[in-house]
């Protein structure tokens, strides 16, 4: 069993404040996908890395696979009030099948 | 977005009943996927299909089947409902590749 691990769970920082979610495993994985989810609905697509080592930038959100594709990052800078959401990671394993992490609650206060 | 609904969005039933969530989609994608979501569990893969009459189980499928007659529909059923089934249900399709969620539908089970 695929099992990922999404830190921190919960994050608080004001508007202005830049922060990283990181989602790890010890499986290797043939992409990452990361979302966004607010209350009420249903996962959002922010990004899909493949290559180890890829780095892929959307406006203020930057998203790194790791070197061994077990891991990957993703980094907020000057995070805004819009940017609060349930963050989630997914691994896709065999069969096109996504294993997800747990998920990071981001709250950004103006 | 994707063009996917699911219906109904919000039901409350009573212990032992039978439930049908259906997901609907208008991208003609091959892939089918039903996932609940629950605090302090993320997403969890319930069922799966590949095409047309070819589902297979995933992590959870205990008390779930599946059916999926045409393409564009993919549907839910609990023979009979348990309050351990309480939770917010969602499909996604894919093309393969990367998946794409439907809005939600939040089951209550009295």
């Amino acid at each position: 069993t695929q099992l990922l691990e999404q830190s921190p769970q919960f994050l608080s920082i004001q508007e202005g404040e830049n922060l990283t979610v990181y989602c790890n495993s010890s499986s290797v994985f043939s992409s990452l996908q990361w979302y966004r989810q607010e209350p009420g609905e249903g996962p959002v697509l922010l990004v899909t890395v493949v290559t180890g080592g890829e780095v892929k930038k959307l406006k203020r959100l930057t998203f790194q696979f790791g070197d061994a594709r077990k891991d990957s990052s993703l980094h907020i800078t000057a995070a805004q009030p819009g940017d609060t959401g349930l963050y989630l990671c997914a691994g896709q394993g065999a069969g096109n099948m996504l294993t997800f992490g747990g998920g990071t609650r981001l709250m950004v206060k103006p | 977005d994707a063009g996917i609904t699911q219906s109904p969005r919000h039901k409350v039933t009573e212990t032992g009943t039978p439930v049908t969530l259906r997901c609907h989609q208008t991208e003609n994608h091959r892939y089918m996927y039903w996932y609940r979501q629950d605090p302090g569990h993320g997403l969890r893969l319930i069922h799966y299909s590949y095409g047309v009459k070819d589902t297979d189980k995933g992590e959870v499928s205990d008390g779930y089947s599946v059916s999926r007659s045409k393409t564009e529909d993919f549907l839910l059923t609990l023979e009979s409902a348990t309050s351990s089934q309480t939770s917010v249900y969602f499909c996604a399709i894919s093309n393969g590749y990367e998946q794409y969620f439907g809005p939600g539908t939040r089951l209550t089970v009295t």
